[in-house]
């Protein structure tokens, strides 16, 4: 199947400082990549979809001035945690859904982790 | 997208069959059922989906009740490697993103 990776796998980093996050479609184009972010024993939350070339839409109580999301290629999109504070310590998932089609399987990948000091 | 019901989790012994349950009473006719599991720290992978008619792949087969409110992951024999939270999510060409319910958390046993 097709590939999705991250990085950096895992991030430690201090309040107040920025994070970025990549995610790379390595054998195929994606227009559309989405981001997660999932807290320990809970289940993948949508942030926002990434679409290349225009903004981001982000989810109800998502901060789009802090989750920074750009989608400058069809094989990347990067995610900008601004001013992390402990609170944003969580594992960020990308996915990128192969065709146009809107049932098309999507593809993950590994995450990252951010520990915010 | 509409609401599906898992059990929160699930035991099998290795080499044994898993059925694992998913209702989704509301799920309306445009609506797949996609199945994806994810493993310890790692992100989620595609299982495998359906419509209306029963489907197999190398992974696993998706039974769907003929009135489509429910439907059943099939690992034919399970394996350690099988351990992972499974999620049962609609999805229908309205909308790109998936919507992650609880999911089942299947524990392996040797």
């Amino acid at each position: 199947g097709a590939v999705v990776s991250q990085h950096p796998s895992r991030v430690i980093c201090k309040s107040g400082t920025s994070v970025k996050i990549e995610c790379r479609s390595l054998d195929f184009q994606a227009t559309t990549m989405f981001w997660y972010r999932q807290f320990p024993k809970k289940s993948l939350m949508l942030m926002a979809t990434s679409n290349e070339g225009s903004k981001a839409t982000y989810e109800q109580g998502v901060e789009k001035d802090k989750f920074l999301i750009n989608h400058a290629s069809l094989t990347l999109s990067t995610l900008t945690v601004t001013s992390a504070h402990p609170e944003d310590s969580s594992f960020y998932i990308c996915s990128a859904r192969l065709g146009t089609s809107g049932v098309a399987e999507q593809f993950f990948g590994p995450g990252t982790r951010l520990t915010v000091l | 997208d509409a609401k599906t019901t898992q059990p929160n989790s699930m035991e099998s012994n290795e080499e044994e069959p898993v059925h694992l349950p998913c209702n989704h009473s509301t799920i309306s006719g445009t609506d797949y059922i996609h199945w994806y599991r994810q493993l310890p720290s790692q992100g989620p992978e595609y299982v495998i989906h359906g419509l209306t008619s029963n489907v197999n792949n190398r992974m696993a087969s998706l039974a769907i009740a003929e009135d489509r409110k429910s439907s059943t992951l099939i690992l034919h024999r399970a394996t350690l490697r099988d351990a992972a939270v499974y999620y049962c999510i609609l999805h229908n060409n309205a909308g790109n993103m998936l919507t992650f319910g609880g999911g089942t958390r299947l524990m392996v046993k040797p």
